[in-house]
């Protein structure tokens, strides 16, 4: 079955640095999505990628599709402590079926003051 | 609008009993999911529902877990009986398409944090 992996698990950075995480995916996806999840929260959409090479931004955040369309990255610059929480991307498999998304383990972000 | 609703918030029960969460989506989104989220990971699909149809439920444990949305609004997901390692949070979302982000969005519930001791 379709596998998306997400490194790293962890990361720890000072307030004002950047921060990246980088999903992988076992097989091409039609589209990839990220979430946001606060801690004790649920999970929050950001933002949903579609084309090969895609770039998309939310004022810190840019958000990458790879060209073949199986990776993707989450950079944030300068990061805040509102930034704390788990980066989840989720992978959407290319059938024709309704939407379904397979989630990545997730880079949970600690931002210290 | 109103978002994801989700009943109970927290369960705890003993190995081998029966549980039962309720979830009420966003008026008028037509397809449901269930997610189970174990502690450190990235929600797991469980089953997927379009209308009262299940479209994808390869991934529930049939044995043990039953789902249903009989009216196509709100649903049910059962464990009968629970085992150990079933403890996790179980989330309820729904979806529709947002112009803006040219996307079909997933919102979800709070979550019933379930622990089988």
């Amino acid at each position: 079955g379709q596998q998306v992996m997400q490194i790293p698990q962890y990361q720890h950075v000072q307030e004002g640095e950047d921060f990246t995480t980088y999903c992988n995916s076992s097989t091409t996806l039609s589209n990839i999505q990220w979430y946001k999840q606060r801690p004790g929260g649920h999970p929050v959409f950001l933002i949903q990628l579609v084309k090969s090479g895609e770039v998309k931004k939310q004022k810190r955040l840019t958000f990458q599709f790879g060209e073949a369309k199986k990776n993707s990255s989450l950079h944030i610059t300068a990061t805040q402590t509102t930034d704390v929480g788990t980066y989840f991307c989720a992978g959407d498999r290319p059938s024709g079926s309704a939407r379904q998304l397979t989630f990545g383990s997730g880079t949970q972000l600690t931002v210290l003051p | 609008e109103a978002g994801v609703a989700q009943s109970p918030r927290y369960k705890i029960i003993e190995k081998r009993q029966s549980v039962a969460f309720w979830c009420n989506p966003i008026s008028g989104h037509a397809t449901l999911y269930w997610y189970q989220q174990i502690l450190g990971q990235g929600p797991k699909l469980l089953i997927q529902f379009q209308n009262n149809g299940v479209v994808d439920d390869s991934q529930l444990p049939k044995d043990r877990f039953s789902a249903e949305r009989l009216k196509g609004v709100d649903s049910t997901l059962k464990i009968q009986p629970a085992k150990l390692e079933d403890s996790a949070v179980y989330l309820c979302a729904s979806s529709a398409w947002n112009p803006g982000q040219g996307a079909y969005e997933q919102y979800f519930g709070p979550g019933t944090r379930l622990t089988v001791t």
